[in-house]
Formats: structure tokens, C-alpha cells, sequence
């Protein structure tokens, strides 16, 4: 079955302890991207990748790091989470025809 | 970068009526407007998307409009039924760089009342 998948679904935190949120598709898409959704802010773009090794930002990366050492894989990195980044977070993924599949969601807090 | 505006931010019909979402684009380069339905808990789905080259899709009791020249485009949902009631996300697409970047309208949310 064709997929993206996400873990943890829900993390609780504090403040300052470095948290990984992993990313994968089966679906061989070159694209990946990372949003978070916050209330009446809809979904604001993180960080993108097109391929291994190419990764740019997204509209609001402060805070976050990304790797995309494999095609499947796109984690996103917290090295210091801070309560402004308790938010819900998708993983997508897209091919040629500019479709983005989304995975289940990553709902964060950081106390 | 591109800015999308959708309106309205919340949206009641009753059963059976027709509802209708709209978002502007600001940039001219976009060319690619997908719409996502999100269910409450669940993941965006996409739902319907149009291309630049055409003014208008239909699919089943969904539409989408686009108008370039004034930079909008609209969802319309016809005969509604409660299973309609999620959050709709407009999305204008363009390519940045070697990239193509989406970016969302802030959602509506769909209230279809029996």
C-alpha cells in the first residue's frame, strides 16, 4: 500500500531536549516536505527536499533541521525545542504530477 | 512569496445546498492549485486539483474554478451532505528555484447541518 508514514504520532516534551521526528514513503517520490499546522495559520511549509542530499527552506524553518540521506526517509530535527513549536506537524510526499501525499500527522507539545 | 487567501473561514449550509470557497494568489508564476479536505484527526486529502491551462473541473459534485487574469479560484460542492463537514485547504503551487513550493490558504471549515 502505498504510503507516508510518521513517528511518533504524539510526542510530549520540555523545553530544550532534542527531539527527531521521522518521515517515509514507499512511493519512490523524489519530493518531501515538512509543514506545521497551527489554528487560523493553516499549513506553513518547514523545509523541502527534491532529491538526497538537496534540501532548502520552507516558508518558516527557524528551529528546524532536516537530513535526506535516503530517498525514502526525510526526518525533521528539533535541536532545542521550545514551547512556540508545540504544534501539529505533517510529513508530505509528491511526484512529477505535483501531487503531495500527506502522512498521518506528528501532534508535539513542548512544555 | 506567494500569499493565499481563503474565504470564508467557516461555512454552514444545510444539507443539499451548494457551498462555495474561494482564495486569491498573489503570484502570477503559480500555476497548480490543489484543494485538501481534512476530517477531523485525520491527514489533508486531496480532493480536486486544476492546472493553469484550464478554466474549470468538475468531478462528481465537485468543482473548481480558476481565474488567472484576477488571480482567484473557487471550490464548489453541490447537493451537500454531512460527510462534506471537514476543513477545506486551498493551495497555489509555483516553482522556486529547482523546486516547486505550495503554499496554503489558512482553511475553511465545512458545516453541512441535517
Amino acid at each position: 500500500e502505498a504510503q507516508v508514514t510518521q513517528n511518533p504520532r504524539y510526542l510530549i516534551t520540555v523545553t530544550g531536549k532534542k527531539l527527531t521526528v521521522t518521515c517515509s514513503q514507499n512511493m519512490n517520490h523524489e519530493y518531501m516536505s515538512w509543514y506545521r499546522q497551527d489554528p487560523g495559520l493553516g499549513l506553513r511549509q518547514i523545509y523541502y527536499s527534491m532529491n538526497v542530499e538537496v534540501t532548502d527552506k520552507g516558508d518558516v524553518p527557524e528551529g528546524y533541521k532536516v537530513s535526506r540521506k535516503e530517498k525514502r526517509n526525510f526526518p525533521l530535527i528539533l535541536e532545542s525545542p521550545s514551547p512556540n513549536q508545540t504544534s501539529l506537524y505533517f510529513c508530505a510526499s509528491g511526484g512529477e504530477a505535483d501531487t503531495q501525499y500527506f502522512g498521518p500527522g506528528t501532534r508535539l507539545t513542548v512544555l | 512569496g506567494e500569499n493565499v487567501e481563503q474565504h470564508p473561514s467557516t461555512l454552514s449550509v444545510q444539507e443539499g445546498d451548494s457551498a462555495v470557497i474561494k482564495c486569491t494568489y498573489s503570484d502570477s508564476a503559480s500555476n497548480y492549485f490543489p484543494w485538501y479536505k481534512q476530517e477531523l484527526g485525520k491527514r489533508p486529502q486531496l480532493i480536486i486539483d486544476i492546472r493553469s491551462n484550464v478554466g474549470e473541473k468538475k468531478d462528481q459534485r465537485i468543482a473548481v474554478t480558476l481565474n488567472k487574469t484576477a488571480k482567484h479560484f473557487s471550490l464548489h460542492i453541490t447537493e451537500t451532505q454531512p460527510e462534506d463537514s471537514a476543513v477545506y485547504f486551498c493551495a497555489a503551487s509555483r516553482v522556486r528555484g529547482s523546486a516547486r513550493q505550495l503554499t496554503f490558504g489558512s482553511g475553511t471549515q465545512l458545516t453541512v447541518l441535517p
